[in-house]
């Protein structure tokens, strides 16, 4: 079955530091690949998205690729705010429509 | 106006008790979907419901059934709770294929 592998955390950061977390997947044809973030408390929220593959999803300073030859989806900011800091989940979705998640990455950003 | 919402936010029970979560979109949305979230915050789909089809995941125990009493609810009642169960608990929608929008989550704790 489907399946992503996320980098395990906590990543633990100053600020304006550059961010990766990385993302694999497993999967059959071809998925759309999101991250998702979830803030201290709340429910997630989609933070960017790419249907295909070359499509970079862009978002508030965050940025990923679609990489069909790695099947990889890393997540990147230039520079990290304290604001920043949550739970950042990477996912597919298969043809079915169903999400898959990844372990969840918590970042934190230190002033 | 809160696009997914979710009731209670909190839930504290005993094992045996039989009880619901509810959730209800404003967003016009076909689709929704109950996710369980574990104390890893690994998440996982629990069922997808519109207006014509229920996809249960084979994994959740048929003590957990989603009701959907209209387009814009999708309900889940569980029975027989047991320990295990304890987790926080998302409702999301989507129109069709397209992104979907998580609810803030129900925490349920089971002693």
């Amino acid at each position: 079955g489907d399946s992503v592998t996320q980098m395990e955390g906590p990543v633990t950061l100053s600020e304006e530091a550059f961010l990766t977390i990385n993302c694999t997947y497993t999967a059959t044809g071809y998925p759309s690949l999101f991250w998702y973030v979830q803030y201290p408390g709340e429910g997630l929220q989609l933070l960017l998205k790419a249907t295909k593959a070359d499509d970079k999803g862009s978002n508030k300073g965050f940025e990923a690729t679609y990489r069909k030859e790695t099947t990889s989806f890393h997540l990147e900011k230039g520079s990290v705010q304290v604001s920043d800091s949550a739970v950042y989940f990477c996912a597919l979705r298969d043809a079915g429509n169903m999400l898959t998640f990844g372990g969840g990455t918590r970042l934190m950003v230190k002033p | 106006d809160t696009a997914v919402s979710q009731t209670p936010k909190y839930l504290v029970t005993q094992m045996g008790n039989d009880k619901s979560i509810k959730c209800e979109q404003n967003l016009g949305h076909d689709t929704m979907y109950w996710y369980k979230q574990d104390s890893k915050k690994f998440l996982k789909i629990m069922f997808s419901y519109n207006n014509k089809e229920l996809i249960i995941n084979e994994t959740v125990p048929n003590r957990f059934s989603p009701k959907s009493p209209d387009k814009a609810h999708l309900n889940l009642h569980i029975n027989s709770l047991e320990l295990g169960d304890s987790a926080v608990y998302f409702c999301a929608s989507s129109q069709g294929k397209d992104t979907q929008y998580f609810g803030p989550g129900t925490r349920l704790t089971v002693l």
